[in-house]
């Protein structure tokens, strides 16, 4: 089975705190995303990549970055951590190729409140 | 540009009833592919069917059933017999081809509620 791992399923941080969610996979995919979860609104895509080191914006990358130094692990991090990012974080991956439909796998998410 | 959208955002149901949760979709390329995923309080998406364009049958799964009508564009997803563990929020999603990103357009999710 695919296993997604999200290092933190609940977080507490302060208003401009520096805050790194963690996200690991085990089945050699080279596609990873950090997906934001709010109500009514459904997921949206913040960033994703497709090989180590490579990054892509996705439809609200402002007030994030992200990391994949190595191919089982993407990180998501706020450099500046704000109340309007308070959400559900949801990482995934899946198998890179020329054209879509591969399945992409959740891992189980991370609730972050910023006070 | 491609857009999902679940119209019903909370279903309330007694056990053993049947379901149908509702998925509308746009989209200019002619070949896509459409996903439901299925969210428990755990928090975790659970992934449920694949269906490309270019399959326009039903398929059934057990309890589960989705229909997909590319003339509508829809692709209802229907629980048969409707179980407590059923009580989750369910994701329709969108992906398009060429996207080698594999990049899902998600709906704004239908929570269903099964009552005993």
């Amino acid at each position: 089975d695919v296993k997604v791992t999200q290092s933190s399923r609940y977080l507490v941080k302060r208003t401009g705190e520096k805050v790194f969610l963690e996200c690991v996979q085990d089945m050699d995919h080279e596609n990873m995303f950090w997906y934001r979860q709010d109500p009514g609104l459904g997921l949206r895509l913040i960033y994703f990549s497709y090989d180590v080191k490579m990054k892509e914006k996705g439809d609200i990358p402002e007030g994030y970055s992200v990391s994949r130094e190595k191919k089982e692990r993407f990180s998501l991090i706020l450099e500046s951590a704000s109340t309007n990012q308070t959400s559900m974080y949801l990482c995934a991956s899946s198998l890179h190729s020329r054209l879509s439909g591969n399945t992409i796998y959740f891992g189980e998410g991370s609730w972050l409140t910023v006070v | 540009a491609q857009k999902v959208t679940q119209a019903q955002t909370e279903i309330s149901v007694v056990e053993k009833e049947d379901v149908t949760l509702d998925c509308v979709y746009e989209t200019r390329d002619t070949t896509y592919y459409l996903f439901w995923y299925k969210q428990p309080p755990s928090g975790e998406l659970v992934f449920l069917i694949r269906r490309n364009s270019f399959d326009e049958q039903n398929e059934i799964s057990g309890r589960y059933s989705w229909n997909f009508q590319k003339s509508t564009s829809s692709f209802n997803f229907t629980i048969t017999a409707s179980q407590v563990v059923d009580s989750a929020v369910y994701f329709c999603a969108l992906s398009e081809a060429n996207n080698a990103g594999n990049m899902l357009t998600f709906g704004g999710g239908t929570r269903l509620m099964v009552k005993p």
